[in-house]
């Protein structure tokens, strides 16, 4: 069974502190998402990773960044949080083939301060 | 640019009762659909994909492509059907990758 783990179920933190969500999967697979889950706007994604130090941006990327040094972890950075950033992110992974879907982790609920 | 719409925010219905969670499409060409749900406090999950044609947890989806629609059924609601749900688009080709969901559609089941 895929696993897709995120280091922190819920985190707190300030305004203007530098955030980082780490992403770790367990199945080698090529590509990994970082999304962001907002009632009434459902799924928006941040950013997307093809294969190890390859990233490419996705609908909302503003205000994020992000790394992918091994191929079984993607980190999302928020440079400087801000309140409106306040969420719920979600990670994903899917195996490079055509078409498969995506597995995802259980999820990160930040809150900026 | 492909588009996903769920037009119900919302959708309540009693136990027993049918359901049908819409979504629509906006794609020219033949596309890969897929409904994920969400339970309370849970990761977000595959239900079904509509090339395996398969009925999941009593759930069915046909695609149909003149109606550019991927809707979600089950003849018989139960409470423990209640959560979050989001029909997907995957678009993907050589070196492309392009996955867009619909905004979600929370379903409650009345005992």
């Amino acid at each position: 069974d895929v696993k897709v783990t995120q280091s922190s179920r819920y985190l707190v933190k300030r305004t203007g502190e530098k955030v980082f969500l780490e992403c770790v999967q367990d199945m080698d697979h090529e590509n990994m998402f970082w999304y962001r889950q907002d009632p009434g706007l459902g799924l928006r994604l941040i950013y997307f990773s093809y294969d190890v130090k390859m990233k490419e941006k996705g609908d909302i990327p503003e205000g994020y960044s992000v790394s992918r040094e091994k191929k079984e972890r993607f980190s999302l950075i928020l440079e400087s949080a801000s309140t409106n950033q306040t969420s719920m992110y979600l990670c994903a992974s899917r195996p490079g083939q055509y078409n498969q879907p995506q597995h995802f982790g259980d999820g990160t609920r930040l809150s900026i301060l | 640019a492909q588009r996903v719409t769920q037009p119900e925010k919302l959708l309540s219905v009693f136990k027993g009762a049918p359901v049908e969670l819409k979504c629509n499409y906006s794609y020219s060409g033949s596309p890969e659909l897929f409904w994920y749900v969400q339970y309370s406090r849970q990761r977000l999950q595959l239900l079904l994909r509509h090339i395996s044609r398969e009925s999941i947890k009593g759930f069915t989806a046909d695609l149909n492509k003149g109606e550019t629609s991927f809707h979600l059924k089950k003849p018989f609601a139960q409470e423990e059907d209640s959560a979050m749900y989001y029909c997907a688009l995957i678009i993907s080709g050589a070196g492309s990758y392009q996955l867009t969901f619909g905004k979600g559609t929370k379903l409650s089941v009345i005992p």
